[in-house]
């Protein structure tokens, strides 16, 4: 069983604070999803990254893929009170592979 | 711009009582999953469907029915409710696997009392 490990559990900081949460497994992936969720909501999709040593930027925040494609990491530089949400990571695994596997997400406070 | 929709948005119930989850998508997707969300566990995928006509389980489809009859809708029965199947349940589909992400529907919070 593939498991997706997210680190911290819970962050609280202060509004333009910058802030890195973690996604590592023991498991290679072929991809990994970032999404996040606010409260009462569905999860949305902020990113795919595919390519090991990948780097994509989404203005504020930039998503890494290890180079292993073992682990992940999420950025935010100047965090804003609508950074507030639940981050969960999600992995694919490849061909004949019909789901993700979710980590438990990280919950994230950004105190104006 | 309707995406997923999930109905109802909440719901009380007894135990032994039965209900259906509907979930429709107008994206014309072809996959579609029924997730449910409980604190500390994070998302459990319990059935899902790679198109009309198709279903298999997930990892927690004890409990819990899935009928998929048209492609765009996706219907999540609850047979004989109990308070263990309390909980956020999440609809998602996605166009052509898992592979290109899961557009998510805004949930439905149900309690089994």
């Amino acid at each position: 069983t593939q498991l997706l490990e997210q680190s911290p559990q819970f962050l609280s900081i202060q509004e333009g604070e910058n802030l890195t949460v973690y996604c590592n497994s023991s498991s290679v992936f072929s991809s990994l999803q970032w999404y996040r969720q606010e409260p009462g909501e569905g999860p949305v999709l902020l990113v795919t990254v595919v390519t090991g040593g990948e780097v994509k930027k989404l203005k504020r925040l930039t998503f890494q893929f290890g180079d292993a494609r073992k682990d992940s990491s999420l950025h935010i530089t100047a965090a804003q009170p609508g950074d507030t949400g639940l981050y969960l990571c999600a992995g694919y695994s490849g061909a004949g592979s019909y789901q993700l596997t979710f980590g438990k997400g990280t919950k994230l406070s950004v105190i104006p | 711009n309707a995406g997923v929709t999930q109905t109802p948005k909440f719901r009380v119930l007894k135990t032994g009582q039965s209900m259906t989850l509907l979930c429709a998508q107008d994206m014309n997707h072809e996959y579609m999953y029924w997730y449910r969300q409980d604190p500390g566990m994070g998302l459990r995928l319990i059935h899902y469907s790679v198109g009309e006509g198709t279903t298999a389980k997930g990892e927690v489809p004890d409990g819990y029915n899935v009928s998929r009859l048209k492609k765009q809708n996706f219907l999540l029965g609850l047979e004989s409710a109990a308070p263990s199947q309390t909980s956020v349940y999440f609809c998602a589909s996605s166009q052509r696997g898992a592979n290109y992400g899961y557009t998510f529907g805004s949930g439905t919070r149900l309690t089994v009392v």
